[in-house]
């Protein structure tokens, strides 16, 4: 079945650490999207990116990272500069026109 | 003024009756236009989406939308206490760059919870 897989569920940091959060899909979907979806604040756009080996910064990309090397995988990465990094991480991708098919989610918690 | 915004909640309705969630948007170009539902501690999940001035019906669900006026909404008929969970709007605004338009990324609204009590 076709879909799109984020890794791990739970994810605890300590502080300074970087940790980096996996985002695979099998959909064959060009576009891939990072979103942080804190209580009460909707969803926020951290990184986007189109096509391979090119991606754009969101509204809250400051502390955060990715790559994009392959057209399934979008990793997220965030850093020891991203000072409240507790919330609940969204990855999603789409054919452009569509709406977003998101992954289960990783909920990240400091330590 | 936000991009996407959303009828205050949270929405509470009885079984059986008509749950009306609303949604206006800035951004008279926008394309494309979504509804999604978030069960608490889950992520969204995609239910509706429309392009076209008018009515698109799915089941139960029902989106309006009026480019016009720049309005969205979703009916749900017959609520259902499973059908109790925030819904999302989400529309597609035309982005220019410097290689053309982009219809990358999705603007979404803030969420309004649904209660739907027996």
């Amino acid at each position: 079945d076709g879909g799109i897989t984020q890794s791990p569920k739970y994810l605890f940091r300590k502080e300074g650490q970087n940790v980096t959060l996996s985002c695979e899909q099998n959909l064959n979907h060009d576009a891939m999207y990072w979103y942080r979806q804190d209580p009460g604040q909707g969803l926020r756009l951290i990184y986007y990116s189109q096509i391979v080996n090119d991606f754009q910064k969101g509204d809250i990309a400051e502390g955060y990272s990715v790559s994009r090397e392959k057209k399934e995988s979008f990793p997220l990465t965030v850093t020891s500069a991203q000072k409240n990094p507790t919330a609940f991480y969204l990855c999603a991708s789409r054919l452009t026109g569509l709406g977003y098919t998101f992954g289960s989610g990783t909920r990240l918690t400091v330590v | 003024q936000k991009e996407v915004e959303q009828n205050s909640g949270p929405l509470s309705v009885p079984e059986g009756a008509i749950a009306s969630l609303n949604c206006t948007y800035s951004d008279r170009g926008s394309q494309s236009f979504f509804w999604y539902r978030q069960y608490s501690g889950k992520s969204p999940e995609l239910i509706m989406s429309i392009y076209s001035n008018g009515d698109k019906e799915d089941g139960r669900f029902t989106a309006q939308l009026n480019k016009a006026s720049q309005y969205v909404s979703l009916l749900i008929r017959d609520s259902q206490p499973s059908d109790s969970a925030t819904y999302l709007c989400a529309v597609n605004p035309i982005v220019f760059n410097a290689g053309g338009t982009s219809y990358g990324k999705l603007t979404f609204g803030q969420g309004t919870i649904l209660t739907v009590h027996p």
